[in-house]
């Protein structure tokens, strides 16, 4: 266990069901991220988050809709997506975010939502 | 354009040599590095950093090299076991642009028995 938490590990959905994912962090940390990875791609940052408020979004489509309530949990909100859209979705938090006061961190990563959109 | 990329997609080594798994980025602009391991079915895990005022960092069997005149990074894997292979990962941090960090495609390693 890494202290991130993600569910469900994998997800089968058709392109007009609607469906979340969620993540939980145990760790204190202040900011989370969400992930897409595809096979032979890098890891593609969508969105940031730090202490609750989204100060990121990479040009994320809308059928994409990511929620964070509290600085413990993430959620990534689906609905009518594409075949193109199957990947594993990961979700990483740091203790702050990247760059806050000079400081740098690594990233804990949960083990990933498997999505198959059919 | 900024990129972070591995020479080799694959690596394959015997059980008990030492692994080394490059990487190359091309933004001058980037202070802190990082490699990630990541096994199958599992989210990528922090190995080890190293900032860019440092040229090498050890951990336990792992070393980060880090040439910023070539622009390169290396994760060397002394005695590599079985459970060393994945898929690693380097990263970099960079202030150019507003704070980000770039992935690398990834190399998998291959331990033959």
């Amino acid at each position: 266990e890494t202290g991130v938490t993600q569910t469900p590990r994998h997800l089968v959905m058709g392109m007009t069901n609607k469906k979340s994912l969620k993540c939980e962090q145990h760790l204190g940390h202040n900011a989370m991220y969400w992930y897409k990875q595809s096979a032979k791609k890098p890891l593609e940052l969508m969105f940031v988050y730090s202490l609750e408020e989204r100060v990121e979004n990479n040009s994320v489509p809308s059928r994409f809709s990511p929620e964070c309530p509290n600085s413990s949990h993430l959620f990534l909100h689906l609905h009518t997506l594409q075949p193109e859209d199957s990947a594993l979705y990961l979700c990483a938090s740091s203790p702050k975010l990247r760059g806050t006061g000079g400081a740098n961190y690594g990233y804990t990563f949960g083990s990933g939502t498997r999505l198959t959109v059919v | 354009g900024e990129s972070v990329g591995l020479h080799l997609p694959t690596l394959s080594v015997q059980e008990g040599d030492n692994s080394i798994i490059n990487c190359a980025y091309s933004n001058s602009a980037s202070d802190y590095f990082i490699w990630y391991k990541q096994e199958s079915g599992k989210g990528p895990q922090f190995i080890i950093d190293i900032r860019s005022n440092m040229d090498k960092r050890q951990g336990q069997r792992v070393t980060v090299l880090l040439n910023k005149t070539v622009k390169h990074l290396s994760l060397q894997i002394a005695a590599t076991q079985p459970g060393d292979s994945a898929v690693y990962f380097c990263a970099e941090n960079t202030r150019a642009g507003g704070f980000k960090t770039i992935f690398g495609a990834g190399t998998r390693l291959f331990v033959k028995a």
